[in-house]
């Protein structure tokens, strides 16, 4: 069973859309996190997020905003897409200070 | 402000060689430090990981080196392998918050 599971791996959309990136973990985690990896392959955090505090990197633009149903779940919503939101982004989980794992990533494309 | 500098960019290395990649920090209170593998189109898997009490850790062909008086630390893999072609991130962390990334060497094994 897939540990963290990212939908959908490839997103292509035009300029000024909204969109959604959903994102589960069956590892029963108490911490979620959003990444963005960009062409230069740099990780960067976008959010940090448990059933207690949501933790936002504040060059995040307000476009960009997480949404929790649950504790298994951190969507990542994304409104009015701009040409440099193309990256891959990455959902991870993690419990304490211990191993990270994370998705296979969303390729997101913005034409 | 880049808090986990990592070098080489790059690295070419000889099917059987050593392979040595390294990091280091600026926060003396990051308390763990992974190294992630990453294969192109896969998300982040960790490979080893160390915590400050400790200098050496090994697993396998892979070994890390934590040098806390100079906020240094090290990858080293050892009978580097073809398979071994990936991309790989140091990180750090600070209790559970999220990890901070080292900006990820491109490795290449040659045959």
């Amino acid at each position: 069973d897939t540990a963290v599971s990212q939908t959908p791996k490839y997103l292509v959309t035009q300029m000024g859309n909204d969109k959604s990136i959903k994102c589960e973990q069956n590892l029963g985690h108490d911490t979620m996190y959003w990444y963005k990896q960009d062409s230069k392959k740099f990780l960067k955090i976008m959010f940090s997020y448990n059933n207690k505090e949501l933790i936002i990197n504040e060059t995040v633009p307000n476009r960009f905003s997480p949404k929790s149903p649950d504790k298994a779940h951190l969507n990542l919503h994304i409104n009015s897409l701009e040409l440099g939101d193309s990256a891959v982004y990455f959902c991870a989980s993690r419990s304490g200070n211990t191993e990270a794992f994370f998705g296979q990533g969303t390729r997101l494309t913005v034409v | 402000q880049q808090q986990v500098k990592q070098s080489p960019q790059s690295l070419i290395v000889q099917k059987g060689g050593i392979s040595i990649i390294n990091c280091a920090y600026e926060n003396t209170a990051f308390d763990y430090f992974p190294w992630y593998q990453q294969f192109p189109g896969k998300g982040p898997a960790l490979l080893i990981a160390i915590r400050p009490d400790v200098s050496e850790k090994k697993e396998g062909r892979f070994t890390i080196s934590f040098n806390k008086s100079a906020k240094q630390f090290s990858l080293h893999i050892m009978d580097s392998q073809p398979g071994d072609s990936a991309t790989y991130f140091c990180a750090a962390s600070i209790s559970a918050r999220q990890l901070t990334f080292g900006s990820g060497t491109q490795l290449t094994v040659l045959p």
